[in-house]
């Protein structure tokens, strides 16, 4: 059973910040955040990954509360190439499927 | 080399076919995974191979029989199949471990058709 909740789909508009929302009330100590991006009839691939605060790379920032029962995926200044499903994981390394089980996924629809 | 490549990307296959799905990398990944995802919903794991041993079956049937030959190769073997086992099959790869951690690097998948 997936340990995250997202939201079903969200809608934006080229040029602006998307931030997705995942939840996961009961994330273990040990457990990392992991979001991936899908586009259609294609494997899903690997955004960014964090434990906690704030993580940024080339493509996305991932904002994590102190808590860790939520985080947060920033997409700055988006494009119609970023319509795609956005996956969020939790889990720890070194074995178990945890980190593994993706829950139902963040359908962005990005409009011109 | 950053991919997975996976053979077929279609395949089309009668229930009482014996079909296979193959599955490639060359990062020196010491796991791999298959997926499952039906239209509209996330990938459903279905094996983890970890140093060439299975290490997680999510309690599939026995119609789908997975084999890792090397480190490098990853086999899906199809036999009568059903028709609601139609679906897109995802072969995945991790550095070392599996788990939470590690970055998994997806395949384009193969679009299998049970008529």
């Amino acid at each position: 059973l997936a340990k995250t909740t997202q939201p079903i789909s969200m809608d934006s508009y080229e040029g602006q910040e998307v931030n997705i929302t995942c939840s996961h009330n009961n994330i273990a100590t040990n457990d990392y955040i992991t979001w991936y991006q899908q586009f259609p009839s294609q494997g899903p691939r690997f955004i960014i990954q964090g434990y906690k605060t704030k993580v940024t790379n080339e493509v996305a920032s991932l904002f994590i509360p102190a808590d860790r029962k939520s985080s947060t995926l920033s997409l700055p200044r988006v494009s119609l190439s970023d319509t795609a499903v956005y996956y969020c994981l939790v889990g720890e390394g070194g074995g178990g499927a945890d980190g593994l089980t993706f829950g139902k996924g963040t359908h962005l629809i990005i409009q011109p | 080399d950053t991919e997975v490549t996976q053979t077929p990307k279609h395949l089309v296959m009668g229930m009482t076919n014996k079909k296979s799905l193959k599955c490639e990398q060359h990062m020196g990944h010491r796991a791999m995974y298959w997926y499952k995802q039906k239209a509209k919903k996330p990938p459903e794991l279905m094996f983890v191979y970890s140093y060439e041993k299975l290490s997680i079956n999510e309690s599939v049937p026995s119609r789908f029989s997975p084999e890792c030959p090397n480190s490098s190769l990853l086999n899906l073997h199809l036999h009568a199949l059903q028709p609601e086992d139609s679906a897109l099959y995802l072969c995945a790869s991790t550095h070392a471990g599996y788990g939470g951690t590690d970055t998994q690097y997806f395949g384009p998948g193969t679009r299998l058709t049970v008529l």
